[in-house]
């Protein structure tokens, strides 16, 4: 059974970064699959910040890419995420998740149980 | 970016009620579409890909269907552990985008 564990700071100051790691248990980082960060503000929607290959290959979105990096650790099985000068607009749930890859179709099939960060003095 | 929006936004149902849950794509996407659920204080749970496979150990009574700009989502009976908020997310193009998500609630 493949699991993710968020872990990181609880808590982070504004114009900081904001850093987490997710740890992969039941799958290999190497395989081919996408490795996914999303995040979800206190009762809003979800939002997909971005994915790294093993490769370290990158895709971020736009609205974040100016403050994001996703990076792979295949030594430890596990993947990081940092996001530098948060406000408390990026206080969210952040979540890591496994994007596969099916004839094409890609979609997030595990998830971590989430992280709460919350951007505060 | 792929806008996507769903209606209704909450929807109340009775057990063993049909539920049609819709997403609309801003742009088509053909059938790149897929479907979450989501329990308070939880990760999302996947349900279907493709716009209507399931995935495996996912209970028949859920069914998704369209293509383009238009899909669905059906619980054919509603039980206990089906409410909870259903996300659509589009897996075209980056940005992946979600709809802001239809909480169905027991009547």
């Amino acid at each position: 059974q493949v699991q993710l564990q968020e872990s990181g700071p609880g808590l982070v100051k504004p114009s900081g970064t904001l850093s987490l790691t997710c740890a992969v248990s039941g799958a290999s980082i190497t395989d081919l699959n996408w490795w996914s960060w999303l995040r979800q503000p206190p009762g809003k929607a979800l939002e997909w910040i971005g994915d790294v290959y093993q490769t370290g290959t990158t895709n971020h979105s736009p609205s974040l890419r100016s403050r994001v990096s996703t990076s792979v650790d295949k030594t430890k099985n596990q993947f990081s995420l940092m996001l530098a000068s948060v406000s408390a607009a990026d206080t969210a749930v952040y979540y890591c998740a496994r994007r596969f890859l099916l004839d094409g179709y890609g979609y997030f099939d595990y998830w971590g149980q989430g992280a709460l960060v919350t951007v505060s003095s | 970016d792929i806008q996507m929006t769903q209606s209704p936004s909450s929807l109340s149902a009775s057990l063993g009620d049909r539920v049609t849950i819709s997403c609309r794509a801003s742009h088509s996407i053909g059938n790149y579409l897929n479907w979450y659920q989501q329990k308070p204080g939880k990760a999302p749970n996947f349900l279907i890909y493709a716009a209507s496979n399931l995935q495996g150990g996912v209970p028949s009574r859920f069914s998704g269907s369209g293509s383009g700009t238009d899909f669905t989502l059906t619980i054919s009976s509603l039980q206990p552990e089906d409410f909870a908020t259903y996300y659509c997310q589009q897996s075209h193009s980056t940005p992946y985008t979600f709809g802001h998500g239809t909480k169905l609630e027991i009547k």
